[in-house]
C-alpha cells in the first residue's frame, strides 16, 4: 500500500506558466482534499472532493482549479501561476465516513518566480 | 480562517521529560483531531476525541478536550528525540464534518 502520493515533490514555475499537481490514493478512499501550507499559517483548505466527479471550494480556491474524473485520483491545476502561490501543498484523503481521519501525501514544494 | 489556535508556539524539552501543548477552538465541534508533521514530511493523525469525550489515552499520548471552554490538551509523556516534530490540531464542526480546519501548530524540540 503506497498510501497517498503526489507528484511532482518540486517544482520551480515562472509567473504566468501553468501547472498540474497529481495526488493519487489507494486506500479506495471517498474523499480527498487539498492544502496549501505557509510558514505560520498552518494548513488551509484549497478545494476538496466527497466522490468521484464532484469537487467543491474550500477556503482559499481563488487562482486553483481541480478535478477527480476517477476515485483515486484528484488533480490540482494552477493555471496562470502568481507568486503569492508558492508554498507547500499537501493532498489528503478519508474514508468518508465519521469522524473524516485523513491521511496525507509528503507534499509538493512548489516556487513561483 | 484558522479556527484552532496552538499554544506555545515552540516547545524545547529534554529527553524524559513530558510535552503539553493546547487547543483552543471557536464554535462547537463534531469532534478534535491532532496530527504530527516531522519536518518536510505531510502530516500524520495521531489520536482523536470525539465532543462527547473528556479524555482519551494512545500509548504515551493523553488527550482532554474542554468543550465549555473550547480547548484540547496534548500531552506527550516520557519524550523522545523523535518525538521533535511540529503538532497540530484539527477541528471538524459540526455540520461541516467532512472539513478539518487546522490550527498553525507547536513545533517540538526534544533534546537529548
Amino acid at each position: 500500500n503506497a498510501g497517498v502520493t503526489q507528484t511532482p515533490k518540486f517544482r520551480v514555475l515562472k509567473t504566468g506558466q501553468s501547472m498540474t499537481l497529481l495526488c493519487a490514493q489507494d486506500m479506495n478512499h471517498e474523499y480527498m482534499y487539498w492544502y496549501r501550507q505557509d510558514p505560520g499559517m498552518g494548513l488551509r483548505l484549497i478545494h476538496y472532493s466527497v466522490g468521484e466527479g464532484t469537487t467543491a471550494k474550500g477556503e482559499v480556491p481563488d487562482g486553483y482549479n481541480v478535478s477527480r474524473l476517477k476515485k483515486q485520483n484528484f488533480l490540482l491545476g494552477l493555471e496562470s501561476a502568481a507568486p503569492s502561490q508558492t508554498s507547500v501543498y499537501f493532498c489528503a484523503s478519508s474514508t468518508g465516513l465519521a469522524p473524516y481521519e485523513q491521511y496525507f501525501g509528503p507534499g509538493t514544494r512548489l516556487t513561483v518566480t | 480562517s484558522q479556527q484552532g489556535e496552538e499554544d506555545p508556539q515552540a516547545l524545547s524539552i529534554q529527553e524524559g521529560e513530558n510535552a503539553t501543548m493546547n487547543c483552543s477552538y471557536k464554535t462547537s465541534i463534531n469532534n478534535l483531531q491532532w496530527y504530527r508533521q516531522n519536518s518536510g514530511r505531510g502530516l500524520v493523525h495521531l489520536i482523536l476525541i470525539r465532543s462527547n469525550e473528556r479524555e482519551k489515552h494512545s500509548g504515551r499520548l493523553r488527550v482532554t478536550l474542554d468543550t465549555s471552554k473550547k480547548s484540547s490538551s496534548l500531552l506527550i509523556t516520557a519524550s523522545r528525540a523523535a518525538d521533535t516534530a511540529s503538532y497540530f490540531c484539527a477541528t471538524g464542526y459540526t455540520g461541516t464534518a467532512s472539513k478539518l480546519t487546522f490550527g498553525t501548530g507547536t513545533r517540538l524540540q526534544v533534546t537529548l
